[in-house]
């Protein structure tokens, strides 16, 4: 089953931009790189998703290394809000499976 | 548009009894899945089904059995429940492609006693 590693807690402060960081270095072609986030005591949203090139959204960018072996979620200016915990996961057909494992997440502080 | 149903949202069970924890979605989704996620821990895949009449297993299966014989519907049954089974349980659903988001339900919260 394909993996991905994340800092277990990240810290920022408010109205600064976060870099979370996820390893994926068994990714296959075929893999879709997702980013989750749960708030406390609620199920885990949606932000953004990508294969190759980089992507913008309106809660978030996502950068991919040219190999693939890694990403970074930016949050472009934190909020006391976005104090969540966020999944890196990867979502494809590699080994014919649809096994979303998720793992432990990194859980970010943001500091007013 | 209800998106992920869940019931009930909390259960108290004792050891030996089963249940059946209750996952709807209305978007047609053909990929359903269910997470346990325990106190400060991440989401652990057990079960998922990829359309009517097909379950597969996840992580961790053991105590859990599925079925799936409509679109909409995933239920959970726990035969003899543990208290290794309290957990928050989470129902997920998407399209069938890799670039489809997963939706989530706001969870079931189990105690074994």
């Amino acid at each position: 089953d394909a993996k991905t590693t994340q800092p277990n807690s990240m810290e920022s402060n408010e109205e600064e931009p976060v870099h979370l960081p996820c390893n994926h270095s068994t990714i296959s072609g075929t893999d879709y790189i997702h980013w989750y986030r749960q708030l406390p005591s609620q199920g885990p949203e949606y932000v953004i998703h990508g294969l190759t090139s980089n992507v913008n959204n309106r809660m978030a960018s996502l950068a991919i290394a040219e190999d693939r072996k890694s990403s970074t979620l930016i949050l472009h200016r934190a909020t006391l809000r976005d104090a969540a915990v966020y999944y890196c996961i990867l979502r494809g057909f590699s080994s014919g499976t649809y096994k979303y494992i998720f793992g432990t997440g990194t859980r970010l502080k943001v500091l007013a | 548009n209800a998106g992920v149903t869940q019931t009930p949202k909390f259960q108290v069970l004792k050891t030996g009894q089963s249940m059946t924890l209750q996952c709807a979605q209305d978007m047609n989704h053909e990929y359903m899945s269910w997470y346990r996620q325990d106190p400060g821990m991440g989401l652990r895949l057990i079960h998922y089904s990829v359309g009517a009449g097909i379950t597969d297993q996840g992580e961790v299966p053991n105590g859990y059995n599925v079925s799936r014989s409509t679109t909409e519907d995933f239920p959970l049954r726990l035969l003899s429940a543990a208290p290794s089974q309290t957990s928050v349980y989470f129902c997920a659903s998407s399209y069938g492609d890799s670039l489809a988001p997963l939706h989530f339900g706001n969870g079931t919260r189990l105690t074994v006693t």
